[in-house]
């Protein structure tokens, strides 16, 4: 059974990098029959998907956080250059390869931003 | 970029048929899948792209495509499935970009 789990601060001041970490059991992140996305959803409001990992190594991210993502191959997420509207559950989800949906996700976790 | 297009709320007697839209203009060239969220809980996954239910999914949950609109119908709603429920696909660019439907509330009454 695949689970993921995230983690992090809880709180980030506005203008510093938002820094998460993805902690997945039941596969590996190198695994071919996977693929890793980050999706978050501010208090109130609906989901919005950052940013895709692959088995490959490439990454895919929304284009409207323009440069600020980081998806790194340990499935890591950073943030840069936060403000108030970066306040949002943060979600890791998995799917699988060949598929266009995420099967599995993370509990969610919060970070706040402010000062 | 695409967007998804979602009404807001619906609403459903106990046990009666609903169905949730969504439009979009990728859709006619990408799979969708839908989502349910609780409050206070991680979304889960009640649609995958070739329209199939995961395994644990009532058979009550079907979803369907016809040109740029993407259904996902409860037939019998059960009162736990009162929730917010989500569409997603890929971007129109061609390439592995991906959006959320603003999402539908679904109340059951």
């Amino acid at each position: 059974q695949l689970q993921l789990q995230e983690s992090g601060p809880g709180l980030v001041k506005p203008s510093e990098t938002l820094s998460l970490t993805c902690t997945v059991s039941g596969a590996s992140i190198s695994s071919s029959n996977y693929y890793w996305g980050w999706i978050r959803q501010p208090p109130g409001k609906g989901l919005e998907w950052i940013g895709t990992l692959y088995q490959s190594g490439r990454t895919y991210h929304n284009p409207s956080l323009k440069s600020r993502v980081t998806i790194s191959a340990d499935f890591s997420l950073r943030l840069s250059s936060v403000t108030a509207t970066d306040t949002a559950v943060y979600y890791c989800a998995s799917g699988y390869t060949g598929f266009d949906s995420f099967d599995n996700w993370g509990q969610g976790t919060l970070v706040t931003v402010s000062s | 970029s695409s967007e998804l297009t979602q009404d807001p709320a619906v609403s459903v007697a106990l046990g009666q048929t609903v169905r949730i839209t969504c439009q979009g203009d990728n859709l006619r060239n990408y799979d969708v899948s839908w989502y349910q969220q609780k409050p206070g809980q991680a979304p889960v996954l009640v649609i995958s792209g070739k329209n199939s239910r995961p395994s644990g999914i009532p058979d009550r949950f079907s979803g369907s495509t016809s040109g740029n609109t993407a259904s996902l119908t409860i037939t019998g709603a059960q009162a736990e499935d009162e929730a917010d429920y989500y569409c997603h696909s890929r971007d129109n660019s061609g390439t592995q970009l991906r959006v959320f439907g603003i999402g539908t509330k679904v109340t059951v009454l």
